[in-house]
């Protein structure tokens, strides 16, 4: 059973702050992708990775930036924390190839004071 | 990029009725529709998805038709029951695996 796990469950930073979001999954998937997720938005893209030190812009990247330095771990990064950037950040993994659906993580609900 | 829209927002019904969510997309050459559930406070969880060489899936009590010429699709839910409460999230992938979600529909069954 391929498992995603968020490092955090809950995550309460002050504005300003440099805030880490990790993500790890265990099955070499090699995409790797952070949402955030607001009622009545849905899941928003913010940053994807199809490979090591690869990464993409999603739809909603400003504010945020990612690294991939290993296949299995997917960081998020808010250079400097805003109450906008209160939400709940959803980590989702899949393989590569046509018709493959997300593993997601359990989430981190991160708010900014 | 792509655009999918969901309806509708809330959906409310009794045990053992049907339940209809429907999703549209704006992309031609998507390919892949999943649907997630995510109950409350859980991840969401990949319950059934279609793609676009199909135009029926179903598994148990639900399915899933895809209408590729009015690009739509849509979840049918029957025999409703409590544990079908959830959030339900639909999805379409065109280039690669990035999916782009509609906005969700809140389920809730009323016993």
């Amino acid at each position: 059973d391929v498992k995603v796990t968020q490092s955090s469950r809950y995550l309460v930073k002050r504005t300003g702050e440099k805030v880490f979001l990790e993500c790890v999954q265990d099955m070499d998937h090699e995409n790797m992708f952070w949402y955030r997720q607001d009622p009545g938005l849905g899941l928003r893209l913010i940053y994807f990775s199809y490979d090591v030190k690869m990464k993409e812009k999603g739809d909603i990247p400003e504010g945020y930036s990612v690294s991939r330095e290993k296949k299995e771990r997917f960081s998020l990064i808010l250079e400097s924390a805003s109450t906008n950037q209160t939400s709940m950040y959803l980590c989702a993994s899949s393989l590569t190839g046509e018709g493959y659906g997300y593993t997601f993580g359990s989430g981190t609900r991160l708010t900014v004071v | 990029g792509e655009n999918v829209e969901q309806h509708p927002s809330t959906l409310s019904v009794q045990e053992g009725d049907s339940a209809v969510i429907k999703c549209t997309y704006s992309d031609s050459a998507s390919n892949y529709f999943p649907w997630y559930k995510q109950e409350l406070g859980k991840r969401p969880q990949l319950i059934i998805d279609i793609r676009s060489n199909v135009g029926e899936k179903k598994d148990q009590r639900i399915a899933v038709t895809l209408n590729k010429t009015a690009k739509h699709f849509s979840l049918h839910i029957t025999e409703t029951q409590p544990e079908d409460s959830a959030v339900y999230f639909c999805a379409a992938s065109s280039a690669g695996n990035k999916l782009t979600f509609g906005g969700g529909t809140r389920v809730l069954v009323k016993p």
